[in-house]
């Protein structure tokens, strides 16, 4: 069993809509949750950080964290076509190195 | 600032030829990573430099992958001899913070370097 689960998709949703991706966890140790975003044929820009469970907002994108069910999930409201990219939950747990889920790529068509 | 530099974008060989990739991390930047990331996965860790020293090699196959980061500014990451499962893109990140900080010290990576082993 992987230690971080992610549908890698593909996910197509029409512009506006709202996007909700998802990762599951296995290991509790996992203490810093992050989200990258990887346009193609580049490398992943961090979007998103968290450490405790509970809600965390920037702009259009929502992170979410459940600690007791370990499900960390990321939204996005008002979805535009430059979103489309892969998305990738990471984790990390003390001072250990990131782990990084599978990836869902994304397309918001106008 | 100017981001992460990697070189080559692009590199085509043949099964047990040798390779080597180039990465110029961020100035000032302490940590490097070197991650293998194959097509439909998430980037994995390979090695990671703090300064000019390795804090973790644990998933580098060390039979056939070596890296260095000389003067603890630019590494290199060679691969020899290369078998097809290398085919991937080799990413360069680093970040400004000691190996502990990851999670408030974000990872910057570079746009990577895309192996064909033929």
């Amino acid at each position: 069993q992987k230690e971080v689960e992610q549908d890698p998709g593909p996910l197509s949703v029409p512009e506006g809509a709202i996007v909700s991706l998802n990762c599951t966890y296995s290991n509790s140790a996992f203490q810093y949750f992050m989200w990258y975003r990887q346009y193609s044929r580049k490398g992943p820009e961090l979007l998103m950080y968290t450490y405790s469970s509970g809600n965390k907002e920037d702009g259009r994108f929502t992170a979410q964290v459940d600690k007791s069910s370990k499900y960390i999930s990321l939204f996005i409201r008002d979805s535009q076509p430059s979103d489309s990219a892969t998305y990738l939950c990471a984790m990390i747990k003390g001072a250990q190195k990131l782990v990084f889920g599978q990836g869902t790529r994304l397309t918001i068509n106008p | 600032e100017a981001g992460v530099a990697q070189s080559p974008r692009y590199k085509i060989i043949e099964k047990r030829q040798s390779v080597a990739f180039w990465c110029n991390p961020i100035s000032g930047h302490a940590t490097l990573y070197w991650y293998q990331q194959i097509l439909g996965q998430g980037p994995k860790l390979l090695i990671q430099f703090q300064n000019n020293g390795v804090v973790d090699d644990s998933q580098l196959p060390k039979d056939r992958f070596s890296a260095e980061r000389l003067k603890g500014v630019d590494s290199t990451l060679k691969i020899q001899p290369a078998k097809l499962e290398d085919s991937a893109v080799y990413l360069c990140a680093s970040s400004p913070r000691d190996s502990g900080s990851s999670y408030n010290s974000p990872l910057h990576f570079g746009n990577g370097t895309r192996l064909t082993v033929t």
